[in-house]
């Protein structure tokens, strides 16, 4: 069955420090893979998506991901955290042989301490 | 260009009543999706449609979730009755057909069921 996992639901990082979220697909066919970020009582805003023209895919706000076929991984990065980096991440994925459902990971909330 | 439009914000009910919410699309799009966000969780997706078809309703309880889209524009997803389990933020997105484009999201609508 095609599904996405995001390890760890709370992520804690100092202000300036590296920041990596972790998002694992599982599907036998290649996925189209998204991180959207979700604000305190906002909507979900686009960061980034895979478009396999370059498995390294910079986004909005200094971050970016890196698409690994081999380990079905599209982790997200940002070298140094800022306070305004405090949010909720989600991993999503869809498939062209689901006519492209869009299915969410369980998210992982960013915590930035001074 | 305007964004999805959803309404209303806020919505509390009792157990047992009926709820609706609407949900305006970007312009031009053709497919319209309804999630369900319980807090802490992921978004689950409950509907897709593409124009004014039904793509996938797996996920949505059809015994008390109803949802439509007619002529392909608006959408309206309807709980009767509703229990307090269904208290969670209702995010409508839409976006344009085909692979990898961005599925842009509403404020959604906050219901807690009383």
């Amino acid at each position: 069955a095609q599904s996405v996992t995001q390890l760890g639901s709370h992520v804690s990082v100092s202000e300036g420090a590296l920041v990596l979220l972790r998002c694992n697909y599982s599907s036998s066919v290649p996925p189209y893979l998204f991180w959207y970020v979700q604000y305190p009582n906002q909507g979900l805003q686009l960061l980034l998506k895979y478009t396999s023209a370059a498995t390294l895919v910079k986004g909005i706000n200094g971050f970016e991901a890196e698409f690994k076929k081999s380990e079905t991984s599209f982790h997200l990065t940002k070298p140094s955290a800022h306070m305004s980096d405090a949010a909720e991440y989600f991993c999503a994925v869809s498939w062209m042989d689901s006519s492209y459902k869009l299915i969410f990971g369980s998210g992982t909330r960013l915590l930035v301490r001074p | 260009e305007a964004g999805v439009a959803q309404s209303p914000r806020y919505k509390i009910i009792e157990k047992r009543q009926s709820v609706a919410f609407w949900c305006n699309p970007i312009s031009g799009h053709a497919t319209l999706y309804w999630y369900q966000q319980i807090l802490g969780q992921g978004p689950k997706l409950l509907i897709q449609f593409q124009n004014n078809g039904v793509v996938d309703d797996s996920q949505l309880p059809k015994d008390r979730f109803s949802a439509e889209r007619l002529k392909g524009v608006d959408s309206t997803l309807k709980i009767q009755p509703a229990k307090l389990e269904d208290s969670a933020v209702y995010l409508c997105a839409s976006s344009s057909w085909g692979p990898n484009t961005e599925a842009f999201f509403g404020q959604g609508t906050r219901l807690t069921v009383v």
